[in-house]
């Protein structure tokens, strides 16, 4: 997890409000992705970016942005909250190949009231 | 619709004794499948990754296999540690029109060892 950090880890806020998570990787690798999750629900993906610049949506992109400036940062944003939107959000982050392994951060909790 | 399901959904057993759980699947076309560990408040963990071709593969107590044929995996934990407590999390990746692959993800199953 030290390889993937993720910031911050907990955040509480109200409807309405802009919200950026960032996320920072060591492992020098190229893609990252950006998960929630839910209880009773699989993760699900929000966007990935395969290189610098790189975005593509996932399956519940709306009311998400992400940003991809430098191959080690990975950001998200929330334009504007919403309390449906609370959940637990992972970075993760692989090599190129499409079997390798994703190396998940330690998450971000947040709480939208 | 691709699918995982996972079961049981929660298991609690004795230190030391051994667990299975399990995985359908009906994820197509295949690519592969992996089973991640995750600790409470902690990002999921790597344990396997089979691909078609292969039907079993260990990491220290941990073992995994897959019937592709049956679409099924099973990840084997022998000898529970106390350690071991966490949901398990199986992972089914998929061919998408075009190219690359996609990951499902199941809900987990909750393990707790007790002593």
């Amino acid at each position: 997890d030290a390889d993937v950090t993720q910031t911050p880890r907990n955040r509480i806020t109200k409807t309405g409000k802009r919200i950026m998570l960032e996320c920072s990787q060591t492992k020098g690798h190229d893609r990252m992705y950006w998960y929630r999750q839910d209880p009773g629900l699989g993760l699900r993906l929000i966007y990935y970016s395969f290189d610098v610049k790189d975005i593509n949506k996932g399956e519940i992109s709306d009311g998400y942005s992400v940003s991809r400036q430098a191959q080690a940062k990975f950001s998200l944003s929330l334009e504007s909250a919403i309390p449906n939107q609370t959940a637990l959000y992972f970075c993760a982050t692989s090599r190129d190949t499409s079997t390798d392994t994703q190396y998940f951060g330690p998450g971000t909790r947040l709480t939208v009231l | 619709k691709n699918q995982v399901e996972q079961s049981p959904q929660s298991l609690i057993i004795l230190e030391g004794k051994n667990c299975t759980l399990q995985c359908n699947y009906t994820v197509s076309p295949f690519s592969n499948l992996r089973w991640y560990k995750q600790d409470t408040g902690r990002g999921p963990v790597s344990l396997t990754i089979m691909t078609f071709s292969e039907n079993t593969k260990s990491n220290g107590r941990y073992t995994a296999t897959l019937d592709a044929d049956t679409k099924q995996s099973s990840l084997h934990i022998t000898a529970s540690q106390l350690s071991d407590s966490a949901s398990y999390i199986c992972v089914v990746s998929f061919i998408l029109t075009g190219g690359g692959n996609k990951l499902t993800f199941g809900t987990g199953t909750q393990l707790k060892v007790e002593l």
